[in-house]
């Protein structure tokens, strides 16, 4: 069965520093894989996806993640946070043979000033 | 911009009321999905739907969840009694292929 892993529940960091948020998926087959942000009272909005293709997946909001097969891994990554990043960060997996989506458990990123 | 919505906003109601929440998903998407989201359980996937057919409810209570899709702009969700673990914020997305895009949500009390 699928499994999204999100290491870490909360990530403080500092403005302006890099942040890596870390996800783990199991899965037997190929897999399409997301982030997803949520800011505080809002839905998740999207904020890259993996399908196929380049391993490096540019995203919005300067965000980027790297798929890694024989790591099974999509990290999240920014070079340079803003106080404006403050959120719960998702990670999901889907397949191509299901609709649905399994979601990590989300990491809080808190940017401190 | 294309968007999921979702109504109401905020829900506050009492213990055994039946609370309807409506989702509207984005034209030409076919599927919709309904989620709970608490700080103990996180994200669950309640049901889903594609091409207004029910395919999973297995995430829901039976006795006192419903899910339907009358026609292709609207999907709704009752609890009907409501109870107070059913405080939570329902998420409603819709998809067309393999990336779901979600609403607003709608924040339930029940007291």
């Amino acid at each position: 069965a699928q499994s999204v892993t999100q290491l870490d529940s909360q990530v403080p960091v500092f403005e302006e520093a890099p942040v890596e948020l870390r996800c783990n998926y199991s899965s037997s087959v190929s897999v399409y894989l997301f982030w997803y942000v949520q800011y505080p009272n809002q839905g998740l909005q999207l904020l890259l996806k993996y399908l196929s293709g380049s391993t490096l997946v540019k995203g919005i909001n300067g965000f980027e993640a790297e798929f890694n097969k024989s790591k099974t891994s999509f990290q999240l990554r920014k070079p340079s946070v803003h106080i404006s990043d403050t959120a719960e960060y998702f990670c999901a997996a889907g397949g191509y043979n299901t609709d649905k989506l399994i979601f990590g458990t989300g990491t809080r990123l808190q940017v401190f000033p | 911009d294309a968007r999921v919505t979702q109504t109401p906003r905020h829900k506050v109601t009492e213990m055994g009321q039946e609370v309807t929440m409506r989702c509207q998903p984005i034209l030409g998407h076919n599927t919709v999905f309904w989620y709970r989201q608490t700080m103990m359980q996180g994200l669950e996937l309640l049901a889903y739907f594609r091409n207004r057919a029910p395919l999973d409810d297995s995430g829901m209570p039976k006795d006192r969840f419903s899910a339907e899709m009358p026609d292709a702009t609207l999907a709704t969700l009752k609890i009907q009694p409501s109870e107070p673990r059913d405080s939570a914020v329902y998420f409603c997305a819709s998809g067309l292929g393999e990336t779901q895009y979600f609403g607003p949500g709608t924040r339930l009390l029940v007291l």
